[in-house]
């Protein structure tokens, strides 16, 4: 069971626009940075947003990333096949003195 | 461009210790700003953060596997490593080693292909 609470699947048509949420509490994404990964089919996870809301230079303004208070949320638009992966977002949690992960969203692009 | 390659038994028998290495190519491990760190996947499941490790050498770890886990440098070989004593069947999993940057807010914004780790006799 992880420390941070995502939905275990979400769903939309191509062109459309989906999110996803990711619940913690005051130790972790209420203090310290979130980071959202995109895991697909088969491949190590990759860095989408950092900073709760920057993207790393190659990453389409398609994706966006928010926080307030103890949850964050992904947002993606436009939604394309290629979409479909695992998401997964993650932080540091300041009691536990380690890093911590959500359980991951899988996305299917209908 | 950095890259990280993992390495090591692709299969451990129960009781032992799970030996990994990361080797970092393109950039020194020494650099300030990373931490090192050790992430693991069962198949079909979700992220696990292992922990990491600092260029001075100080670690984090998670605390349900702290006292099985030893994460360590070694800044002649630009690689560091991953221990993990008294393996059962709920140890096997992709382990990814993984770069995270103070330039990312602690993102991780470098990972290895991964490797499968099988733990059974």
């Amino acid at each position: 069971q992880s420390v941070l609470t995502q939905p275990p699947s979400v769903s939309a048509a191509p062109g459309q626009k989906v999110t996803i949420s990711c619940s913690g509490s005051s130790s972790n994404i209420g203090n310290n940075y979130v980071s959202w990964y995109q895991q697909l089919p088969g491949t190590a996870p990759k860095l989408l947003i950092y900073g709760n809301n920057k993207r790393p230079s190659g990453i389409p303004d398609r994706f966006s990333g928010s926080k307030s208070g103890t949850s964050a949320t992904l947002g993606i638009t436009g939604l394309q096949t290629g979409d479909e992966a695992d998401y997964f977002c993650g932080t540091w949690d300041s009691s536990l003195r380690a890093g911590i992960f959500g359980g991951g969203t899988k996305l299917t692009v209908l | 461009q950095v890259q990280l390659q993992e390495s090591g038994p692709g299969l451990v028998k129960p009781s032992q210790t799970l030996s990994l290495t990361c080797t970092v190519s393109g950039d020194s491990i020494s650099s300030g700003s990373y931490y090192w760190s050790w992430i693991r996947q069962p198949a079909g499941k979700g992220l696990e953060w292992i922990g990491r490790i600092y260029t001075s050498g100080s670690t984090n770890y998670n605390p349900s596997l702290k006292s099985r886990v030893t994460i360590s440098l070694d800044t002649s070989k630009n690689q560091f490593s991953l221990k993990l004593s008294s393996v059962t069947a709920a140890d096997t999993a992709v382990y990814y080693c993984a770069r995270e940057s103070y330039y990312y807010d602690y993102g991780l914004d470098v990972w290895g292909q991964g490797t499968t780790v099988t733990v059974s006799s």
